[in-house]
């Protein structure tokens, strides 16, 4: 099962907005409304931010948003905050197994 | 809530198995799907394998298979991850997460397993 695709890096400013893309494949992101995003800090387990496409667990800020079109998923993250920067790996469902992306390096400026 | 600890560190050498633990807390490992992901230095999210409750199995992705077991201890509610044959590549921390839905939600903090001669 080959990784979901996903911009090596992003950046933006404070206050700004930011979209990181997800791209699969019709067996994954396309076939299923199972996408979902971790954000990671550097030495820190994942922590779920957005699931099921677009769902935010409780507790998740609401600047994080997500959606899809086709084989592609979305996060938006807007109101850039500093504590924003981490890295962020989406995860697809595929046919009884689970494939992540290959993670993307937010910096704020 | 749910909670996850795991093991401590390991350091193994080529060839031998590591046997990495994640004690559950605030449910039991019963009403849990868990899964396990790893991560190589420097590198993005893997994932090895886990429970499908729609099958009832536990499945482990294609490239693990037939070098890890997860099991489970109800007795305990621990679950663990025993991988095999291990070689450099596989230095990574191993991280437990649990599954409600199609994510993993929340994770364990994650054990290093270092294989080195």
């Amino acid at each position: 099962q080959s990784a979901l695709t996903q911009p090596a890096s992003v950046s933006g400013s404070p206050g700004q907005s930011i979209t990181i893309s997800c791209t699969g494949t019709s067996s994954d992101v396309g076939g299923y409304n199972y996408v979902s995003w971790y954000q990671q800090h550097p030495g820190k387990a994942p922590k779920l931010m957005i699931y099921d496409v677009s769902n935010r667990p409780s507790g998740v800020s609401n600047r994080f948003s997500g959606s899809k079109s086709g084989n592609t998923a979305s996060l938006t993250i807007s109101g850039l905050q500093a504590e924003d920067e981490a890295d962020y790996y989406c995860s697809s469902y595929t046919s009884s197994s689970w494939v992540f992306g290959g993670g993307t390096k937010l910096t704020v400026l | 809530q749910v909670q996850l600890v795991q093991s401590g560190a390991e350091v193994k050498k080529p060839g031998a198995s590591v046997k990495v633990s994640c004690k559950v807390s605030g449910y039991t490992l019963t009403e849990l799907s868990m899964h396990w992901v790893r991560q190589a230095p420097g590198k993005g999210l893997e994932w090895m394998g886990g429970f499908d409750p729609e099958d009832g199995e536990t499945i482990y992705a294609q490239k693990f298979q037939g070098r890890v077991t997860m099991t489970e201890d109800t007795s305990t509610d621990t679950a663990y991850m025993e991988l095999s044959s291990l070689r450099s590549e596989d230095t990574a921390v191993y991280y437990c997460a649990t599954s409600l839905g199609n994510w993993f939600d929340p994770w364990g903090q994650g054990t290093l397993v270092t294989v080195s001669s």
